[in-house]
């Protein structure tokens, strides 16, 4: 198994610039989320989806968009960038069902210009 | 207030010591207590799981919930520079989306 794999692993865009950034799994999880890591803030999250079809709202959700048309990926949309977008990004999934043991990616990190 | 408080550090302790790290809260509904390991550029992974209160002991790594209190701590014995890297507290409510709500992670350094 390959878990929760990421991509790309760096990124510089310039303001206004869009782009996806692409998190797949291969562990059948239904329950995936987005989070964001900002120096000395912990992790704070983005989007989440308990399954295919079904996504929702985390604590910082503006400026992004989700999309779960599979159990296996969870692609996470900036379609405006903007410097306070600057961040590390992991994906995380989780197989639920009483277990809480999340898997995380390795994350993306990403700079905008 | 944020809903979880965690000192961030860093710590900077000598190869061999006992490391103490801990976390406030203030969401009583919170019932499932991790302590996740993250290594520099790496994605964090899961060190300890508790469920409730107590306390839970893997290998030189002891995990205490008191609730009560609303207060986490881990425990890291005889502590190695392979331990250098940063903590964080991580706490859910039983509410079906298996949602955390992250600390902001203590940064320690383990010297040799």
């Amino acid at each position: 198994n390959a878990g929760v794999t990421q991509t790309p692993k760096f990124r510089i865009l310039k303001i206004g610039q869009s782009m996806t950034l692409q998190c797949t799994q291969d562990m059948n999880h239904n329950y995936m989320y987005w989070y964001r890591q900002d120096p000395g803030m912990g992790l704070k999250l983005i989007y989440y989806s308990v399954g295919a079809g079904i996504t929702d709202k985390g604590e910082v959700p503006n400026g992004y968009n989700v999309s779960r048309s599979t159990t296996e990926d969870f692609p996470l949309r900036l379609e405006l960038a903007a410097p306070s977008q600057t961040s590390v990004y992991f994906c995380a999934s989780n197989p639920g069902q009483g277990n809480t043991e999340a898997f995380f990616g390795q994350g993306t990190r990403l700079t905008v210009v | 207030q944020k809903e979880v408080e965690q000192d961030p550090g860093p710590l900077s302790v000598p190869e061999g010591a006992i490391v103490s790290l801990n976390c406030t809260y203030s969401n009583s509904a919170f019932q499932y207590f991790m302590w996740y390991r993250q290594y520099s550029r790496k994605g964090p992974e899961l060190l300890m799981y508790t469920y409730s209160s107590g306390n839970k002991e893997d290998g030189r790594f002891t995990a205490q919930v008191d609730k009560s209190s609303k207060y986490i701590s881990l425990f890291i014995r005889d502590s190695q520079p392979s331990d250098s890297a940063t903590y964080l507290c991580a706490m859910s409510a039983p509410s079906g989306t298996y949602k955390y709500i992250f600390g902001t992670g203590t940064r320690l350094k383990v010297l040799a």
